[in-house]
């Protein structure tokens, strides 16, 4: 079955560790982003990439970093610079051959700051 | 400024009612505009797309648009306990790359 599958569902995180949030998809989709979800709030672009080897920052990225490699793969870095990563986040994918094909979601990462 | 707007609720309706969601957007060169429903702890699952002004009805769910007014809405008609979520409004940019905004979302309480 084509989706998207994103590890850990739950992560914890020591101060000043960096952890990287696991995103793979089999939709043949370009277009792949991360998203922040904070408790009663709507979803904050982190990253966006259209296509392999290229990325774009959204309006939260600093403190984050992203690498796509490959079509299907699109890893999140929470680095230690990210001084409040406790929160949901949210991988999503896209295909932007058409005007506006919508995304789909993986299940969800919960980080958690011990 | 805010790219998507929505009214964060709770927006309470009766069950059998409608529920009537807004969401208003500032890039006037969006051309593809999407609902999504999230429940509590879950991920966010699509429930409408919209491209064109005028409506586009799904069974219960209504999508209505207005690229003059910047102005997005979707009906839910018969409202049901289980259409209680959050549901948000998304909004993908004009320039090229793809870019895909979010509102706040607006949370739904459906009361029997």
């Amino acid at each position: 079955d084509g989706g998207i599958t994103q590890s850990p569902k739950y992560l914890f995180r020591k101060e000043g560790q960096n952890v990287t949030l696991s995103c793979e998809q089999n939709l043949n989709h370009d277009a792949m982003y991360w998203y922040r979800q904070d408790p009663g709030q709507g979803l904050r672009l982190i990253y966006y990439s259209q296509i392999v080897n290229d990325f774009q920052k959204g309006d939260i990225a600093e403190g984050y970093s992203v690498s796509r490699e490959k079509k299907e793969s699109f890893p999140l870095t929470v680095t230690s610079a990210q001084k409040n990563p406790t929160a949901f986040y949210l991988c999503a994918s896209s295909t932007p051959d058409r005007g506006g094909s919508e995304a789909f979601f993986g299940q969800g990462t919960r980080l958690t700051v011990v | 400024q805010k790219e998507v707007e929505q009214n964060s609720g709770p927006l309470s309706v009766p069950e059998g009612a409608i529920a009537s969601l807004n969401c208003t957007y500032s890039d006037r060169g969006s051309q593809s505009f999407f609902w999504y429903r999230q429940y509590s702890g879950k991920s966010p699952e699509l429930i409408m797309f919209i491209y064109s002004n005028g409506d586009k009805e799904d069974g219960r769910f209504t999508a209505q648009l207005n690229k003059a007014s910047q102005y997005v809405s979707l009906l839910i008609r018969d409202s049901q306990p289980s259409d209680s979520a959050t549901y948000l409004c998304a909004v993908k940019v004009s320039g090229g790359y793809n870019k895909l905004i979010f509102g706040a979302g607006t949370r739904l309480a459906v009361h029997p």
